[in-house]
């Protein structure tokens, strides 16, 4: 049993489409997040929900909308998507209490072209 | 704000060497910390982390790792790798009460058979 699920794993689209990657988790967990990992490696959070409500939104584009319906799904919308949007995605999902542990999901390997 | 260095951004051991990795953060309070492993085309597993308690911390497949206080460090270490610890290993911190999860860059491991 998969904890943190996120699809689709692999997605090429081109420049000036709008895509969405699909998150749950069967945690409990009662926080979600979405990290990207650039080209290069690095991973660095884009948004943290907490009980459907958001808490952390970097300095992500506006074309980046993050939904949560409920607890258990954060889904990622992205609008017109552009070539250094190219990256991997990755759902998370903790408790929100002290001492937490964050899971990650599998990724979402995205390329745009 | 805080930040998380790793020193080495490649390493390369034979099977059998032994293994440290360089991990420091900057953040005067109390922090949880955490090192994750990426197999290659895979997605992020936690190796072990430390929240309190004694500082070094014993986690999965002989890695360990070490929180020196006063060095603000959190060292990862294996005495003995094996081919299969080829991955990309990274440190990350977070707030003892936050849930802002921040990765250092990440350095990759390759262990030669």
């Amino acid at each position: 049993d998969t904890a943190v699920s996120q699809t689709p794993k692999y997605l090429v689209t081109q420049m000036g489409n709008d895509k969405s990657i699909k998150c749950e988790q069967n945690l409990g967990h009662d926080t979600m997040y979405w990290y990207k990992q650039d080209s290069k490696k690095f991973l660095k959070i884009m948004f943290s929900y907490n009980n459907k409500e958001l808490i952390i939104n970097e300095t992500v584009p506006n074309r980046f909308s993050p939904k949560s319906p409920d607890k258990a799904h954060l889904n990622l919308h992205i609008n017109s998507l552009e070539l250094g949007d190219s990256a991997v995605y990755f759902c998370a999902s903790s408790r929100w209490t002290s001492g937490n542990t964050i899971y990650f999901g599998e990724g979402s390997w995205l390329t745009v072209v | 704000a805080q930040s998380v260095s790793q020193h080495n951004h490649h390493v390369i051991l034979s099977e059998a060497a032994s293994l440290e990795l360089g991990c420091n953060y900057s953040y005067g309070g109390t922090v949880n910390l955490f090192w994750y492993v990426q197999y290659p085309g895979q997605h992020l597993q936690l190796l072990l982390k430390y929240f309190s308690g004694d500082p070094l911390v014993k986690g999965i497949k002989g890695f360990e790792a070490e929180f020196i206080k006063s060095k603000f460090s959190f060292n990862l270490r294996k005495p003995s790798v094996q081919w299969s610890d080829t991955a990309e290993y990274f440190c990350a911190v977070k707030r003892e009460y936050g849930n802002k999860l921040v990765f250092g860059a990440g350095t990759i491991l390759r262990v030669k058979s």
